[in-house]
């Protein structure tokens, strides 16, 4: 079942400009992840946080993790046509193996 | 550098024919082995994993069956097709000790 529920569904902003998705899930998690994906493409890992962490970065994205509010968000700054994609949140539960749990995904539209 | 390989691109089989997915790791030994599918702009479900040769776990009931004859080869197979089967299916590999999955370029699967 989808752990990970992205908001928005989709997202256009112009370029420059500073994208947002939320993230949200139901049970209790070792970490959370955010994967990206071109059009037909197979994804891409971009950042993990753990449990214990409340925010990291990683060049332009800034990731935020509330485990009280069971909820996370990507930030991506000065945003760029390239930026153009799905990015997808992933869950690890506590106490399991190494799965993931996906989100729906944010469909992401950087306009030039 | 890790790589992993899958083939066919892109597959159009009709229903009831066989199916198999071959999906190959280089550069890495003893991974974990991930086979998803996913639906036309949704998330990825995991179909099966496994955690060394000739270990297969499944995650849901279904027409397919999985598995892994070498350390670095993972296969996904059916028997017989149905329409309920066409998709995007990914194959992942991931480490032994950490979270992160590295995924391959995917495989679309069309059944008319």
């Amino acid at each position: 079942s989808q752990q990970g529920e992205e908001d928005p569904q989709a997202l256009s902003i112009q370029e420059g400009e500073n994208a947002t998705m939320n993230c949200s899930y139901k049970t209790s998690i070792n970490n959370l992840q955010w994967y990206r994906q071109n059009s037909g493409r197979g994804l891409v890992h971009l950042i993990l946080i753990r449990s214990n962490e409340r925010e990291k970065h990683s060049g332009r994205l800034r990731v935020t993790l509330d485990t009280s509010k069971k909820s996370s968000s990507l930030l991506i700054t000065a945003s760029r046509a390239a930026d153009t994609a799905s990015y997808f949140c992933a869950t690890v539960p506590s106490g399991s193996a190494r799965q993931l749990t996906f989100g729906s995904g944010t469909q992401l539209t950087v306009l030039p | 550098s890790q790589t992993i390989h899958q083939w066919p691109a892109t597959l159009v089989q009709p229903v009831g024919s066989p199916l198999s997915l071959e999906c190959t790791v280089e550069g890495t030994s003893n991974p974990n082995l991930y086979w998803y599918r996913q639906a036309a702009g949704r998330g990825l479900q995991l179909l099966f994993y496994s955690v060394g040769i000739g270990q297969i776990s499944s995650e849901v009931p279904q027409n397919l069956s999985a598995s892994r004859p070498q350390d670095r080869q993972f296969i996904l197979s059916s028997k017989k097709l149905l329409l309920s089967d066409s998709g995007f299916y990914l194959c992942a590999w991931g480490g032994q000790d950490s979270y992160e999955q590295y995924f391959g370029p995917g495989t679309r699967l069309t059944v008319t």
